[in-house]
């Protein structure tokens, strides 16, 4: 079956630094998304991303796609407190409607 | 709009009893996911429907949980007899088919099987 993995599990950073997670499939993938789930909360949708190659941008965080569509990344510039949590990245390898596939996710812990 | 509403919002049981997980999507999605999230395994898919229908179920663990959806506004999922191994949250989410916009997850249920 289809495996999302990601690196790094944790990530530890002072405040103001730049920090960002990776993310692998074993298949190609239609599309994926990011999601962030803070302590003790809920995963929450952020972005997604479909073409090859495609950039975005959101604030401080840039998404990309990898032109294989096998790999993505998520880069936060200049990290705030605010950006704790877990950040997750979830495959579909079909589009449409299937579930979506979710990664180990990164832990993102900010030292002020 | 509330959102994705799940309860209880905890549960704690006894090993061997019923329990029964509760969801009500947001109005106007037409696909409706269960997850569960444990420390050691992160989120799994266990079971999802479109338009009501369970369209893969194969993440269900084993034959003491199912799944129901009987309209577009409810869904339920139960695990008869528990076991402490089912401690873990469990996330319902919903979204709308073809959306970009992702899922919407509810608050989930925190369950403790002792």
């Amino acid at each position: 079956g289809q495996q999302v993995m990601q690196i790094p599990q944790y990530q530890h950073v002072q405040e103001g630094e730049d920090f960002t997670t990776y993310c692998n499939s074993s298949t190609t993938l239609s599309n994926i998304q990011w999601y962030k789930q803070r302590p003790g909360g809920h995963p929450v949708f952020l972005i997604q991303l479909v073409k090859s190659g495609e950039v975005k941008k959101q604030k401080r965080l840039t998404f990309q796609f990898g032109e294989a569509k096998k790999n993505s990344s998520l880069h936060i510039t200049a990290t705030q407190t605010t950006d704790v949590g877990t950040y997750f990245c979830a495959g579909n390898p079909g589009g449409g409607a299937d579930g979506l596939t979710f990664g180990k996710g990164t832990h993102l812990i900010i030292q002020p | 709009d509330a959102g994705v509403i799940q309860s209880p919002r905890h549960e704690v049981t006894e090993m061997g009893q019923e329990v029964t997980l509760r969801c009500k999507p947001i109005s106007g999605h037409n696909s409706l996911f269960w997850y569960r999230q444990t420390m050691m395994r992160g989120l799994e898919l266990l079971i999802y429907f479109n338009n009501n229908v369970p369209i893969d179920d194969s993440g269900m663990p084993e034959d003491r949980f199912s799944a129901k959806m009987p309209n577009a506004s409810f869904s339920t999922l139960k695990i008869q007899p528990s076991e402490p191994r089912d401690s873990a949250v469990y996330f319902c989410a919903s979204s709308r088919q073809g959306s970009n916009y992702g899922y919407t997850f509810g608050s989930g249920t925190r369950l403790t099987v002792v």
